[in-house]
């Protein structure tokens, strides 16, 4: 089944730099990547997604790219401002199935 | 997108017990996911359940430890059984967007002692 790596596990950085996360998946049958923002007792909450037939995407301060050759993904957030500290989870999901398999998860610190 | 509540919130029960979560969803919806969160931990699907046909569970779930009902397009409620303290956890719903995305419930925060 499909397997999702995410690195790294905790990420500081200062606010106005940027940040970028890494995801790998194993099952090429994947075809939707999202990406989902978890603040402190929150539940998650979608703020960007890519399909496989895109190779990136942009929304304001935040992109996410992919490789299917490669099998890897990546969000990238510009300018930080300490409200992006929080916890990101990427995932990988068949369309087919709609199942959602997620990585472990990246604690971003934003530093002011 | 959906808005989506869970009941309880919040629950402290006793080992051996058992306690049922519900979700509600504003609208119709086909598809309803739940999740267990274990503290400081990713997702982890448990089942998928669907109006009208029995929940599909994940590697590892089964239906005597987390029996789920879907009486229609709107709710769903999920029971973890016989509960021991390993199962404290957050158990998050979900349901399907106008495309592929997911949207997420406040969450239950379990704990069992």
């Amino acid at each position: 089944g499909e397997n999702v790596e995410q690195h790294p596990s905790t990420l500081s950085v200062q606010e106005g730099d940027s940040a970028v996360i890494k995801c790998t998946y194993s099952d090429s049958a994947s075809n939707y990547f999202p990406w989902y923002k978890q603040e402190l007792g929150k539940r998650p909450q979608l703020i960007i997604d890519i399909r496989s037939n895109v190779g990136e995407k942009k929304d304001q301060r935040i992109a996410v790219t992919l490789n299917k050759t490669a099998k890897h993904f990546s969000l990238h957030i510009t300018e930080t401002q300490p409200e992006d500290s929080a916890v990101y989870f990427c995932a990988a999901s068949d369309r087919g199935t709609y199942k959602y398999i997620f990585g472990t998860g990246t604690r971003l610190k934003v530093l002011a | 997108s959906a808005v989506i509540s869970q009941k309880p919130s919040r629950d402290i029960c006793q080992r051996g017990t058992s306690l049922t979560i519900q979700c509600q969803v504003d609208s119709q919806v086909t598809m309803m996911f739940w999740y267990r969160q274990q503290p400081g931990q990713s997702l982890t699907l448990i089942a998928t359940a669907n109006q009208g046909s029995e929940a599909t569970y994940e590697s590892g779930f089964v239906i005597d430890k987390f029996p789920i009902s879907r009486p229609n397009l709107t709710f769903s409620t999920l029971t973890v059984s016989n509960m021991s303290p390993e199962d404290s956890s957050i158990y998050l719903c979900s349901v399907e967007g106008r495309g592929d995305e997911q949207f997420f419930g406040p969450g239950t925060r379990l704990t069992v002692l």
